[in-house]
């Protein structure tokens, strides 16, 4: 069983919508980063929660530290939103990632 | 400041042969990390250094796969003889010792083995 599982897999969206992609993780955490990786396979990273919620631009980013569980939010999608995202989780220094979402917006 | 450098960005070679990769990590950054993406799943964490010293490398293929990283800033990744199943994306990453939020990944470079 993977220490942190992500849902939906694949998601498909009109540009315009608004998008949620939730991850939940099964060991203790210091830290869950959300990732942005585009086609060409880097990976840029978006946000780093320890608690909370945090913004930037049409991105939120939501931790539920009791029931393990994080959320991802793009208001207002756009095309060039298109990419695999990954939630991963830092028990100490080390990470454990989720298999992605790929998400795509039609313009 | 300048991000995590990988070469090649792309590299296509036959089964059996051997290949390189390089990264260079953040200036100051401590800690590197080499992690292998198979299409479809997420990274996979192949070896951790913290300066020249090797913390992690349990996950690393080690009949195949070296790593190294000798004078504790820029390392390579090396495959000999590749397989099929080599072709991923190998992502190189560095972070300030003990600090998480200054991990930093480098764009990868993808390997296809045929």
């Amino acid at each position: 069983k993977n220490e942190v599982e992500q849902s939906p897999q694949n998601l498909t969206a009109q540009e315009g919508e608004f998008i949620t992609i939730n991850c939940s993780y099964s060991v203790g955490i210091s830290a869950l980063h959300w990732l942005q990786q585009h086609p060409g396979g880097g990976i840029v990273s978006l946000f780093m929660l320890s608690s909370g919620k945090k913004k930037h631009g049409r991105l939120i980013a939501t931790i539920n530290i009791q029931e393990k569980h994080s959320s991802l939010h793009i208001t207002a999608s756009h095309p060039r939103d298109s990419a695999v995202y990954i939630c991963a989780v830092r028990p100490g220094n080390q990470f454990y990632f989720g298999t992605g979402t790929s998400l795509t917006v039609i313009p | 400041e300048a991000g995590v450098a990988q070469s090649p960005r792309y590299k296509i070679i036959e089964k059996r042969q051997s290949v390189a990769f390089w990264c260079n990590p953040i200036s100051g950054h401590a800690t590197l990390y080499w992690y292998q993406q198979i299409l479809g799943q997420g990274p996979k964490l192949l070896i951790q250094f913290q300066n020249n010293g090797v913390v992690d490398d349990s996950q690393l293929p080690k009949d195949r796969f070296s790593a190294e990283r000798l004078k504790g800033v820029d390392s390579t990744l090396k495959i000999q003889p590749a397989k099929l199943e080599d072709s991923a994306v190998y992502l190189c990453a560095s972070s300030l010792a003990g600090q998480g939020e200054s991990y930093t990944f480098g764009s990868g470079t993808r390997l296809t083995v045929v």
